[in-house]
């Protein structure tokens, strides 16, 4: 039983397009991110939300826009693809704000390539 | 603002020695907590350990073992006999309980780790 489920694992897309990456969790969280892993290993936050209420939205371009239907999932559609977003984006859930509760759980990375 | 650094980029070893990764934290909280995750080769974080910050007790979990100095900000990480399957990117991160990076986890710039047979 897979906990955090991403799909696509890979993307490869041209400049432009408008994409998107879903992310599912089983694990009965209530919060759920998205991180960006550069092609340095550099891992970054982008959005959080808990309980579909976004609660953390760093410095990123509105091109980017995470959708919560519920809170189990938590998707992310990127319009007008740039090169300088290719990265491994990582979908991640918690039980609340805290790590007291749970660390994050991780699922295993979508790889987009923009051309 | 937090940060964590992580000085040793890339680690070369042969199997069986031991190693020791580097974390070093800077955060204004006096609640928080520090996590060690693996990245192998297949792409996956693999979440090894948790430690608050009032828990200063070394842990060891097989093979592997931490040291929590909260006097000098670190959270070391030992290898143990290292084997191949070791061979990974290594991120220690820390989650703040409060204040306005509450909620984020930093991570370190991640060490190479590669084990040779």
């Amino acid at each position: 039983d897979t906990a955090v489920s991403q799909t696509p694992k890979y993307l490869v897309t041209q400049m432009g397009n408008d994409k998107s990456i879903k992310c599912e969790q089983n694990l009965g969280h209530d919060t759920m991110y998205w991180y960006k892993q550069d092609s340095k290993k550099f891992l970054k936050i982008m959005f959080s939300y808990n309980n579909k209420e976004l609660i953390i939205n760093e410095t990123v371009p509105n091109r980017f826009s995470p959708k919560s239907p519920d809170k189990a999932h938590l998707n992310l559609h990127i319009n007008s693809l740039e090169l300088g977003d290719s990265a491994v984006y990582f979908c991640a859930s918690s039980q609340g704000r805290s790590s007291y509760n749970s660390p994050l759980h991780f699922g295993n990375g979508t790889r987009l390539t923009v051309t | 603002a937090q940060k964590v650094t992580q000085a040793q980029t890339e680690i070369s070893v042969v199997e069986k020695e031991d190693v020791t990764l580097d974390c070093v934290y800077e955060t204004r909280d006096t609640t928080y907590y520090l996590f060690w995750y693996k990245q192998p080769p297949s792409g996956e974080l693999v979440f090894l350990i948790r430690r608050n910050s009032f828990d200063e007790q070394n842990e060891i979990s097989g093979r592997y073992s931490w040291n929590f100095q909260k006097s000098t900000s670190s959270f070391n990480f030992t290898i143990t006999a290292s084997q191949v399957v070791d061979s990974a990117v290594y991120f220690c991160a820390l989650w703040p309980a409060g204040g306005t990076s509450y909620g984020k986890l930093t991570f370190g710039q991640g060490t190479i780790l590669t084990v040779h047979p």
